[in-house]
């Protein structure tokens, strides 16, 4: 299993962007890197998905360097419903195959100040 | 179309007692896995269902089991319940092609 490291908190102000970083050193070449965010007795709800480069949706962007080491989350112009906590997930797919190879750390938590 | 539902939202369980939780998987997804969280912790990985059957386990004692039915929902059964299995309890469902969808978990109260 990949070992994960991203910061335990995070401040920023509305309208700022971003960038979550998350360090796994050991990432396997099928392995790949998942963020998911969560608030207070919710469940985490993903919101985004890469392996290698750059993948951007409504939401966010993820950056991943060539040697896949770390990534990026890149939350723009934050705002204050996106005080949460964090989560970066790496681990094969696996035909879908969600399970033991996906491990949830402390996750960050971002809290966004007016 | 529905989510990741999850029954029931919260419950209150003495020390001893066994609850039974139940999860119904977005549309699509034939894969349901459980999650414990504690307070402040990251999810933790106890089960997943596949095919009605129990593909993977964490690191859970057999006290926790679970059942998936033809239709893709599930249950986790937890046997002789201890305080230090109150938690919120997720459900997750996916699919080849689809990451996790999580429910908004049942909070169990156990005294």
């Amino acid at each position: 299993l990949a070992k994960i490291t991203q910061p335990i908190s995070m401040d920023s102000y509305e309208g700022q962007e971003v960038n979550i970083t998350c360090s796994h050193n050991n990432i396997a070449t099928n392995d790949y890197i998942t963020w998911y965010q969560q608030f207070p007795s919710q469940g985490p709800r993903f919101i985004i998905q890469g392996y290698k480069t750059k993948v951007t949706n409504e939401v966010a962007s993820l950056f991943i360097p060539a040697d896949r080491k770390s990534s990026t989350l890149s939350l723009p112009r934050v705002s204050l419903s996106d005080t949460a906590v964090y989560y970066c997930l790496v681990g094969d797919l696996g035909d879908g195959n969600y399970g033991q190879n996906f491990v949830f750390g402390p996750g960050t938590r971002l809290s966004v100040l007016p | 179309d529905a989510g990741v539902t999850q029954s029931p939202t919260h419950l209150i369980k003495t020390r001893g007692q066994q609850v039974t939780l139940r999860c119904s998987p977005k549309s699509g997804h034939d894969t349901v896995s459980w999650y414990q969280q504690a307070l402040g912790q990251g999810p933790q990985f106890i089960f997943q269902y596949y095919e009605e059957e129990e593909r993977q386990r964490g690191n859970f004692p057999d006290r926790f089991s679970g059942h998936q039915f033809p239709n893709y929902s599930s249950e986790l059964n937890v046997n002789a319940l201890l305080l230090g299995d109150s938690a919120l309890y997720l459900c997750a469902s996916s699919s080849r092609d689809s990451p996790l969808h999580f429910g908004n978990g049942t909070r169990l109260t156990v005294t």
